[in-house]
């Protein structure tokens, strides 16, 4: 089945620097790729997503980039604010095991 | 938000115990999910169902039973649970069946679980 890696665990970066946080995938096959935020005690709310077809995309401050060759994605936060603190998890839907296999999340903390 | 609801919200329970989560969904869509989101792991796929079928992880123990009277409800029956079954239950939906997996889910809030 899928396997997906995200790194790193946990990021700590200035208020205004700039974020990436990394995954990787194992199904050639995966074509959709969505990334979700989780603030503490709420629930993950998808802030992107990207399909295989396109290797780019952007929404104001965030942009998600897939490399299909080298099978992995990240997600790109520009001009970090506090209120981007939260944990942010990435997937993969194979569409031979026909679910969403998501990476182990990513703990972003944006000092002031 | 109200699109995607769960009830109850904390839940404790012992080993003997029978308990059920309740999900519901208020946007009209084809398919919901269940999570288990336990620290420091992923969010791992319990069951899916859709209009064409219901799609099982087969990693999930019995001691969990999920139910789907129609395509706004979605239940998950728990019984002789253990601690270390103690975790965040999420909901989710989205537009499609499984020919739609792609389409955005959508999380309920989620049932904090845990098994004494």
């Amino acid at each position: 089945g899928e396997n997906v890696e995200q790194h790193p665990s946990t990021l700590s970066v200035q208020e205004g620097d700039s974020a990436v946080i990394k995954c990787t995938y194992s199904d050639s096959a995966s074509n959709y790729f969505p990334w979700y935020k989780q603030e503490l005690g709420k629930r993950p709310q998808l802030i992107i997503d990207i399909r295989s077809n396109v290797g780019e995309k952007k929404d104001q401050r965030i942009a998600v980039t897939l490399n299909k060759t080298a099978k992995h994605f990240s997600l790109h936060i520009t001009e970090t604010q506090p209120e981007d603190s939260a944990v942010y998890f990435c997937a993969a839907y194979s569409g031979s095991a026909r679910q969403l296999t998501f990476g182990s999340g990513t703990q972003l903390t944006v000092l002031p | 938000e109200t699109g995607v609801t769960q009830t109850p919200r904390h839940l404790v329970m012992g080993m003997t115990n029978k308990k059920s989560l309740k999900c519901e969904q208020h946007l009209g869509h084809n398919a919901m999910y269940w999570y288990k989101q336990s620290a420091k792991k992923p969010l791992e796929l319990m069951f899916v169902y859709s209009l064409e079928e219901r799609v099982e992880n087969n990693s999930v123990p019995s001691r969990f039973s999920p139910e789907c009277p129609n395509s706004s409800h979605l239940f998950l029956h728990l019984h002789t649970l253990q601690p270390e079954d103690s975790a965040l239950y999420l909901c989710a939906s989205s537009q499609g069946g499984l020919a739609g997996a792609t389409d955005t889910q959508y999380f309920g809030p989620g049932t904090r679980l845990t098994v004494l």
